[in-house]
């Protein structure tokens, strides 16, 4: 089963807008992470944050965690284009493994 | 770009064939993982790797079996491919168990007919 949930399952904006995605999990955690896959490739790390931490800033991304309610989410600010992908959450409780959600996949409008 | 290689990228076999998909890095990691990826499921894990010759199971372990008698190479077996194993295949390696930031392959599209 997920961990995590990604919500909405899809989304479209105007360039230049902010895009919010949301991410919520079921058990406790270490850490979270979000991974962005542009269509027909892998997934690339964006940012990890970890269960004693609120807020996590990297260039556009803005990432926060409530670990209260069991959520998070990922801020893309001024998005562009090629910010076009499925993002996916990924929780993290200390072991080897990491569980992903099912993914937004996001749509720039240009 | 971290150094992984999925081979091969796309096959096509038919249902009860054994299939092979290889995993090779050059980043020396100790971790390294197969997913699958199937819409409306995400990644789910199937086997991963903690170093030679110690592998676990993941969530979605039935029908596959894995060996790593190298530090660089990871083999996801399929002894008799099944139609619903028709996926996308993806290899990940991580060097910190505890951060457990994943690289990804490229992955590897099966198709069993």
């Amino acid at each position: 089963s997920q961990q995590g949930e990604e919500d909405p399952q899809a989304l479209s904006i105007q360039e230049g807008e902010n895009a919010t995605m949301n991410c919520s999990y079921k058990t406790s955690i270490n850490n979270l992470q979000w991974y962005r896959q542009n269509s027909g490739r892998g997934l690339v790390h964006l940012i990890l944050i970890r269960s004693n931490e609120r807020e996590k800033h990297s260039g556009r991304l803005r990432v926060t965690l409530d670990t209260s309610k069991k959520s998070s989410s990922l801020l893309i600010t001024a998005s562009r284009a090629a910010d076009t992908a499925s993002y996916f959450c990924a929780t993290g409780r200390g072991n080897e493994k990491l569980t992903f959600g099912t993914g937004t996949r996001l749509t720039i409008i240009p | 770009d971290a150094g992984i290689t999925q081979s091969p990228r796309h096959k096509v076999t038919e249902t009860g064939t054994p299939v092979t998909l290889r995993c090779h890095q050059t980043e020396n990691h100790r971790y390294m993982y197969w997913y699958r990826q199937d819409p409306g499921h995400g990644l789910r894990l199937i086997h991963y790797s903690y170093g030679v010759k110690d592998t676990d199971k993941g969530e979605v372990s039935d029908g596959y079996s894995v060996s790593r008698s190298k530090t660089e190479d990871f083999l996801l077996t399929l002894e008799s491919a099944t139609s619903s194993q028709t996926s996308v295949y993806f290899c990940a390696i991580s060097a910190v168990q505890t951060t457990g930031e994943l690289f990804f392959g490229e992955g590897s599209r099966l198709t069993v007919l």
